[in-house]
């Protein structure tokens, strides 16, 4: 079965200094790989997606993730946080033959002036 | 854009009822997903249906149940609610050949 680790339950960090939020899954089969943002009282958002091709992803507001299949992670980054990025991030995966998603328990990431 | 509609955002209902709630979707997509976000749970996934009528049980759907008369509606069923089902729920739906989700608002459901 699928599964996503996110170790950091909440990152605190300044504006504009850079920021990696951090995701592993584990599965036996090619994955797909996602970030989604959860701004409060609100549904999630897609942020980027990895399908196939580079590996590199870019996304909106400025972030990005790399996917490692060696490390079999997914690390999402930002170069410089605004205020305005403080919400919860979940990454998840699918496997290529379905479209159920199976999430992690979410990061929080707190941005402070 | 593609928009799902779910149709409260805050529920307030007493133990033993019986719940519906609702979500809709206007873009056409064959998927549709239930699932529910707890504190340091993330999200779970309680039904999905892949198609008007069908359905199937994802990790957590004892006490849940569910309905797909029409392609654009998926309706989750607490038959009888109790206080565990105090919770965020969130409505999902994506095209049969799209990957990653259109999530509708949330309906936080508390039962009391």
């Amino acid at each position: 079965a699928q599964s996503v680790t996110q170790l950091d339950s909440q990152v605190p960090v300044f504006e504009e200094a850079p920021v990696e939020l951090r995701c592993n899954y584990s599965s036996s089969v090619s994955v797909y790989l996602f970030w989604y943002v959860q701004y409060p009282n609100q549904g999630l958002q897609l942020l980027l997606k990895y399908l196939s091709g580079s590996t590199l992803v870019k996304g909106i507001n400025g972030f990005e993730a790399e996917f490692n299949k060696s490390q079999t992670s997914f690390h999402l980054r930002k170069p410089s946080v605004h205020i305005s990025d403080t919400a919860e991030y979940f990454c998840a995966v699918s496997d290529t033959g379905f479209q159920k998603l199976v999430f992690g328990t979410g990061t929080r990431l707190l941005v402070s002036p | 854009d593609v928009k799902v509609t779910q149709s409260s955002r805050y529920l307030v209902k007493r133990t033993g009822e019986k719940v519906f709630l609702e979500c809709v979707q206007d873009m056409d997509h064959e998927n549709m997903f239930w699932y529910r976000q707890d504190p340091g749970l993330g999200l779970r996934l309680i039904y999905f249906s892949y198609d008007v009528k069908m359905k199937e049980k994802g990790d957590i759907p004892e006490g849940y149940s569910v309905s797909r008369e029409k392609k654009e509606r998926f309706s989750l069923i607490l038959e009888s609610a109790s206080t565990n089902q105090t919770s965020m729920y969130l409505c999902a739906s994506t095209g049969a050949k799209d990957y990653g989700y259109t999530f509708g608002s949330g309906t936080r459901l508390t039962v009391v």
